[in-house]
């Protein structure tokens, strides 16, 4: 059963500063990763989504890297607003049975 | 509307009421899901419906029954609930989802979840 865990699972950072969130996976059979933004009470949004073929997407401020083999894959946050105070969620694509597997999620508050 | 949407956003029951929870979809999907989020854990799979059929039921206890009248429509019936069945219950939609012979790996929309409170 596909595990995936998201470290830390709390983050606090002062404004401007780069965010560096991490998620790892147990099984490398998947199809693709993506990871989802979440505000307090709120559904999931898309923020980019790695195919298991690439290394890396690239939105805005945004830049996710993917190494299937190690399992990890890191979210880069260029620059952080208070606006991007939010969890993160991390979820994985099973390429066996196209199931998607979640995270916990990384809590991030960006102080002004 | 567009997207998808969930009503109530916030519901508080007694272990003994009955109560529904209700999503739609206006983006012409033909697959919606059920997930559990409790605190600090990972969102749980429910339930799946792929164009009206449920395709997966994840040991969901049969106190929470699913229903899927038309490809834009779910519901999550819920009876004799317990306190640690509160959670934020969220629904998504999909293109297509993943049955027997027929894998999809469409993107899923998610809706903005119902906060339940089992009292």
């Amino acid at each position: 059963k596909q595990e995936v865990t998201q470290i830390p699972a709390a983050l606090s950072v002062p404004e401007g500063e780069n965010l560096v969130l991490n998620c790892s996976f147990t099984d490398s059979a998947i199809y693709n990763l993506q990871w989802f933004r979440q505000d307090p009470g709120k559904g999931l949004t898309s923020l980019l989504l790695i195919q298991s073929s690439q290394r890396e997407q690239t939105s805005g401020r945004l830049n996710a890297s993917l190494d299937k083999s190690s399992g990890r894959s890191t979210l880069y946050i260029a620059a952080s607003q208070p606006g991007d105070s939010a969890t993160y969620l991390c979820a994985v694509l099973g390429s066996n049975d196209y199931k998607l597997s979640f995270g916990a999620g990384t809590t991030v508050t960006v102080r002004a | 509307e567009t997207g998808v949407t969930q009503t109530p956003r916030h519901l508080v029951m007694g272990m003994t009421n009955k109560k529904s929870l209700k999503c739609e979809q206006h983006l012409g999907h033909n697959a919606m899901y059920w997930y559990k989020q409790s605190a600090k854990k990972p969102l749980e799979l429910m339930f799946v419906y792929n164009f009206k059929e449920q395709t997966e039921n994840n040991s969901v206890p049969s106190r929470f029954s699913p229903e899927c009248p038309n490809s834009s429509h779910l519901f999550l019936h819920l009876h004799t609930l317990q306190p640690e069945d509160s959670a934020l219950y969220l629904c998504a939609s999909s293109q297509e989802a993943p049955t027997a012979g027929a894998y999809s790996t469409d993107t899923q929309y998610f809706g903005p979840g119902t906060r339940l409170t089992v009292l």
